[in-house]
């Protein structure tokens, strides 16, 4: 079965809004990383947070080893943050990661 | 700057043909990565690599060779496509500790 979920499939809000995605796995992880994908575009790594809380600019990332789920919030969205979120588990050391389908993020102006 | 270039960007190949897709990386990365993304099933790990001249299968192997000449040059090799195999591919390099970078990725259309 799918080892990370990511969850909403879809989400649209109006600029300035908050975002919450979510993202279960079924395996251990060594590692969690969430990664932004822009329409057609590349993957950039945001965030990597295995366990606890960690912030970067308007993004925090909190991810609860033993329930096996991490979340990403967005504050104060803006147009430019549209894109796909990807979640990324790794079960060895070392990083071949397992993605999920990613959320897809809309925001209007 | 840190970058992982993919060659061609675009592809078009026939059915039972060979394709090889090419991957370049600057930043001295001991492992390097190919992914294949599809619509509902993300990106999924074809094979890898921890340095020059080895080679590992991912989660979806089949179909698919992979080379790994030196540090810099990653290759994706299809012997024979088929059009299961038409996808956008990635390419990324990354260190022992960090998060992997990729490239701008490589559509192929299999006709």
């Amino acid at each position: 079965g799918q080892q990370v979920q990511q969850s909403p499939a879809s989400l649209v809000l109006q600029e300035g809004e908050n975002a919450e995605l979510q993202c279960n796995f079924s395996s251990t992880a060594t590692q969690l990383q969430w990664f932004y994908q822009s329409p057609g575009g590349s993957l950039v790594s945001l965030l990597s947070n295995p366990s606890g809380t960690k912030h970067t600019g308007r993004l925090t990332s909190t991810t609860v080893t033993k329930e096996r789920r991490s979340s990403l919030h967005i504050s104060s969205s803006q147009t430019t943050d549209s894109g796909t979120y990807l979640c990324a588990i790794d079960r060895n050391m070392g990083y071949k990661l397992t993605f999920g389908t990613g959320t897809s993020l809309l925001v209007d102006p | 700057e840190a970058a992982v270039t993919q060659s061609p960007r675009n592809k078009v190949a026939v059915t039972g043909g060979k394709v090889t897709l090419s991957c370049n990386q600057t930043n001295n990365h001991n492992n390097m990565y190919w992914y294949r993304q599809d619509t509902g099933h993300g990106l999924r790990l074809i094979h890898y690599s921890y340095g020059a001249g080895s080679t590992e299968k991912g989660d979806i192997p089949d179909g698919y060779k992979a080379s790994r000449p030196s540090q810099e040059n990653f290759s994706l090799i299809l012997e024979l496509a088929t059009p299961s195999q038409t996808s956008v591919y990635f390419c990324a390099s990354g260190g022992q500790n960090q998060a992997p970078l990729f490239g701008e990725g490589t559509r192929l259309s299999v006709l």
